[in-house]
């Protein structure tokens, strides 16, 4: 089956830690987002990448990180310095920028 | 002003009535639209795609885009509680080079038996 895989569907985090989100495709697609989502908010762009090797900042990328070593692969660590991590994260593809994009089943992160 | 407005609902109909949902824009540069159903704490689904002007139809959906009014539509025909969910609505000025999407913030749609 092709798709969006993001792991694991729920997380907690004691404040003051770094956690890292999965986020593995196998649509051979070029581009792969980062969205955060907050109650009666709209998806907000944290980072997105183009191609291998490549990532962007978007609009709230400050306190997150990203690597893009893999095709398939686009992990997200959020860290100490994100002041407000509790969210539902989601994990995007598209074959390229501003196609049709695909999206996992979301990471809840919850800091406790 | 907002990139892209959408009426957050929630929108409450009968089992079996057509559903209208829409959303307005600004830029007149958006040429590729979509309409996501996201379920509670589920990633948005992909139901439509349209480029440019027109009507899409697929099953039960149709998607219909004006863009000399900056308006874009989705209808749901013979609604089914299956149905209830959030509807997003993105946007984008192209499919290459970084063209980011804008998105909606939903409309929440509860469909009763």
């Amino acid at each position: 089956d092709g798709g969006i895989t993001q792991s694991p569907k729920y997380l907690f985090r004691k404040e003051g830690q770094n956690v890292t989100l999965s986020c593995e495709q196998n649509l051979n697609h070029d581009a792969m987002y980062w969205y955060r989502q907050d109650p009666g908010q709209g998806l907000r762009l944290i980072y997105y990448s183009q191609i291998v090797n490549d990532f962007q900042k978007g609009d709230i990328a400050e306190g997150y990180s990203v690597s893009r070593e893999k095709k398939e692969s686009f992990p997200l660590t959020v860290t100490s310095a994100q002041k407000n991590p509790t969210a539902f994260y989601l994990c995007a593809s598209s074959i390229s920028t501003g196609a049709e994009a695909f999206f996992g089943q979301g990471t809840r992160l919850t800091v406790v | 002003q907002k990139e892209v407005e959408q009426d957050p609902g929630p929108l409450s109909v009968p089992e079996g009535a057509i559903v209208s949902l829409n959303c307005t824009y600004s830029n007149s540069a958006f040429q590729y639209f979509m309409w996501y159903r996201q379920y509670s704490r589920k990633g948005p689904e992909l139901l439509m795609y349209t480029y440019s002007s027109g009507n899409k139809e697929d099953g039960r959906f149709t998607a219909q885009v004006d863009k000399s009014s900056k308006y874009i539509s989705l209808f749901i025909r013979d609604s089914q509680p299956s149905d209830s969910a959030t509807y997003l609505c993105a946007m984008s000025a192209g499919a290459y080079n970084f063209n980011k999407f804008y998105f909606g913030s939903g409309t929440k749609l509860n469909v009763k038996p």
